[in-house]
């Protein structure tokens, strides 16, 4: 089954650091271009970051600019988000996205990041 | 950015009736050289992702029931729900992927009457 999983969740106060995992079963990820998006409580979507497959290019929103970082790891079939400097309107649940010939088509079912003291 | 608006913001229809819900772009999402608009349609229930039905504006996804389907062009654009069924009760986002920043409307909720 093809599918994204998302891990490293949790509560984090405010100037904090995460590291959020995208794991890929099912299919090659180095193949694919993939999208960090995150959704606030009781909001819509938001993009916030993409690699491309080979992990030359990356383009982040300018919410998270200079404090998150993506990255990919071909060897572990996995993309990483490095988070610093958390403030509080960075909580939501994040997902990774597998974008296929432009449209993005497989959903990781999230990982919480909740910024609080 | 292109900012996308959805309406209605919510919209309740009786079992088997027909749903729309609109679409528009701030600029056009047709790319002249291929044709194709890069517009998408996502369905969302609680406590789960956004879930493809349409991209391409038009093509449905694999596995999407026919009774979702997608229109439009350049700016503006429909999803229809020809026969509302309880499962389709979800909120309802476009998306575009024309440029980056890719965005999303702010969804449009879909009840039961």
């Amino acid at each position: 089954e093809v599918q994204l999983v998302e891990s490293g969740g949790g509560l984090v106060q405010p100037g904090g650091s995460l590291r959020l995992s995208c794991a890929a079963s099912g299919f090659i990820l180095n193949n694919y271009e993939i999208h960090w998006v995150r959704q606030a409580p009781g909001k819509g979507p938001e993009w916030i970051s993409y690699i491309s497959n080979i992990g030359t290019t990356t383009y982040y929103a300018d919410s998270v600019k200079g404090r998150f970082t993506v990255s990919r790891d071909d060897a572990r079939n996995s993309v990483f988000l490095q988070m610093n400097s958390l403030r509080a309107e960075d909580t939501a649940v994040y997902y990774c996205v597998r974008e296929h010939y432009d449209f993005w088509d497989v959903w990781g079912k999230g990982t919480t990041v909740t910024v609080s003291s | 950015d292109i900012v996308m608006t959805q309406s209605p913001d919510s919209l309740a229809v009786s079992l088997g009736e027909r749903a729309t819900i609109n679409c528009k772009s701030s600029q056009s999402v047709l790319y002249s050289s291929n044709s194709k608009n890069y517009l998408a349609w996502y369905q969302q229930k609680p406590g789960q992702p956004p879930k493809l039905l349409i991209y391409w504006a038009s093509t449905r996804e694999s596995g999407v029931p026919g009774r979702f389907s997608g229109s439009g062009s350049g700016t503006h654009f429909t999803l229809t729900i020809s026969s509302l069924q309880a499962e389709d009760v979800a909120v309802y986002y476009c998306q575009q992927y024309y440029s980056t920043p890719s965005t999303f409307g702010q969804g449009t909720k879909v009840e039961i009457k």
